[in-house]
């Protein structure tokens, strides 16, 4: 069974520009979760989206927004980039089926804003 | 707030036993989770925790006392692919995934 893909694996933006990352699941897989991932910080949940609903939401900035399609694949956007943006961003799947179960990361997009 | 403390490095021989401690103060708990992640890659599960006690699996084992918010995850006869950062992380009442920063193990030959 393929894993979590993450694209792209990196990418290189601007203050005040906007961004897309995509992430497709674990086939069969219905929930995915975005991560923000800092040096010293730890990963900082984002939302959580289940057959096309956000499902859960972490304390982040309007900024930072998220959906789901019917195949499960989730996008992240972010708009007016900040230096501060800069981590990695990693998604995980999991069955979703149950509210507690093993999520499965994918290897995480790096994003440097400058 | 919520809170979740663990040591930021620790350095263990190879062949020897390490326990990795963390403490939790989160609104609910619907248990404990335990990732292990290589630098430059993705976290990758090792356990769950719901219930007090000790779960064990192969080399490594998870204790958890929900009543001192502790958990810690142990690893004995250490190898050097063990060298890796260890993420403990909480599940509060909203089932979101609270988590610590992580634990730097490096294994010494």
């Amino acid at each position: 069974k393929a894993g979590v893909t993450q694209t792209p694996r990196y990418l290189i933006k601007t203050r005040g520009q906007q961004v897309t990352l995509s992430c497709s699941p674990i086939s069969g897989h219905r929930s995915v979760s975005w991560y923000q991932q800092t040096p010293g910080q730890g990963l900082q949940f984002l939302f959580e989206y289940f057959s096309e609903t956000q499902r859960n939401k972490g304390n982040f900035p309007g900024r930072f927004s998220g959906r789901q399609f019917s195949n499960s694949r989730s996008e992240m956007n972010v708009s007016t980039l900040e230096l501060g943006d800069s981590a990695l961003y990693l998604c995980a799947s999991s069955p979703g089926e149950r509210e507690v179960d093993e999520q499965f990361f994918g290897p995480g997009t790096r994003l440097t804003v400058l | 707030g919520q809170n979740i403390d663990q040591p930021t490095e620790m350095t263990a021989t190879e062949g020897a036993i390490v326990q990795i401690n963390c403490t939790y103060q989160t609104s609910g708990f619907n248990g404990l989770f335990w990732y292990q992640q290589h630098a430059g890659e993705a976290p990758t599960f090792l356990s769950y925790n719901v219930l007090d006690g000790l779960e064990e699996k192969g080399r490594f084992s998870s204790f958890l006392s929900r009543s001192k918010g502790y958990s810690y995850l142990l690893l004995k006869e250490l190898q050097m692919k063990d060298s890796a950062s260890y993420l403990c992380a909480v599940m509060d009442s909203n089932y979101q995934l609270i988590w610590g920063a992580g634990t730097k193990l490096i294994i010494k030959p």
